[in-house]
């Protein structure tokens, strides 16, 4: 089974910039992949906010975008918030199985 | 507005059966690829398996630790997800979720599963 990595964790000032990313252990993630972006509060449901890539969702704040990136899928924050903070999982389709990302804790600080 | 409400977690001994069902509403639940998600307590999200609508074939999908002892099934005449989980561990302990697979624009609240002797 393919895995797929996220950095475990990242800090943002409030106001700045951060990417997050997604990599394959099969290889290059393309759009055939599907990347997807999700964001999950302690205590909270995950919420969808990346589809396919880089679709946003009606409630996706525009600072969130996602994008490929040196092989990898990114979601870039710009301009963060403070209610930012949360863990981010992506997840990548093979096939008949869909993997997730272990997370990245991000940070607004 | 999509609306997945999961249900029939509890407390289970390994080895026993559970089954979850998840009640959807807000959307075209027949039309919908649906997928299961867990986290256990203080872990990531693992995708579970997933059923095709009817439309598509209605086959399945599971990830590996579950394949051979978790079974998804659909009912579109009641707009329900199922999950029945046999021969149980306590690595299955998670909260389980149900989410439409269109867009993956919807998620459950959960239903927790601890399964422990």
């Amino acid at each position: 089974q393919a895995v797929v990595t996220q950095e475990p964790s990242l800090t943002v000032s409030p106001g700045g910039t951060v990417t997050l990313t997604c990599g394959s252990s099969t290889g290059a993630v393309t759009s055939g992949l599907y990347p997807y972006w999700f964001q999950q509060k302690p205590g909270q449901a995950p919420r969808t906010l990346i589809y396919d890539t880089s679709n946003k969702h009606s409630w996706t704040p525009a600072r969130f975008s996602g994008s490929l990136l040196g092989g990898k899928a990114a979601l870039t924050l710009s301009g963060a918030q403070p209610e930012d903070e949360a863990e981010y999982y992506c997840f990548l389709s093979y096939s008949g199985a869909r993997v997730f990302g272990g997370g990245t804790k991000l940070t607004v600080l | 507005e999509v609306q997945l409400v999961e249900s029939g977690g509890g407390l289970i001994k390994p080895g026993g059966s559970l089954r979850l069902s998840c009640a959807a509403s807000g959307f075209t639940f027949s039309n919908d690829w649906m997928s299961w998600v867990r986290q256990a307590p203080g872990k990531g999200l693992e995708w579970v398996g997933r059923i095709k609508s009817k439309t598509d074939g209605g086959t399945t999908d599971y990830a590996a630790p579950v394949k051979g002892r978790f079974t998804i099934s659909r009912d579109d005449s009641k707009n329900t997800l199922y999950l029945q989980m046999n021969s149980l561990k306590t690595e299955d302990t998670a909260v389980y979720y149900c989410t439409t697979e269109e867009r993956w624009n919807g998620w459950g609240q959960g239903t927790l599963v601890t399964v422990s002797s």
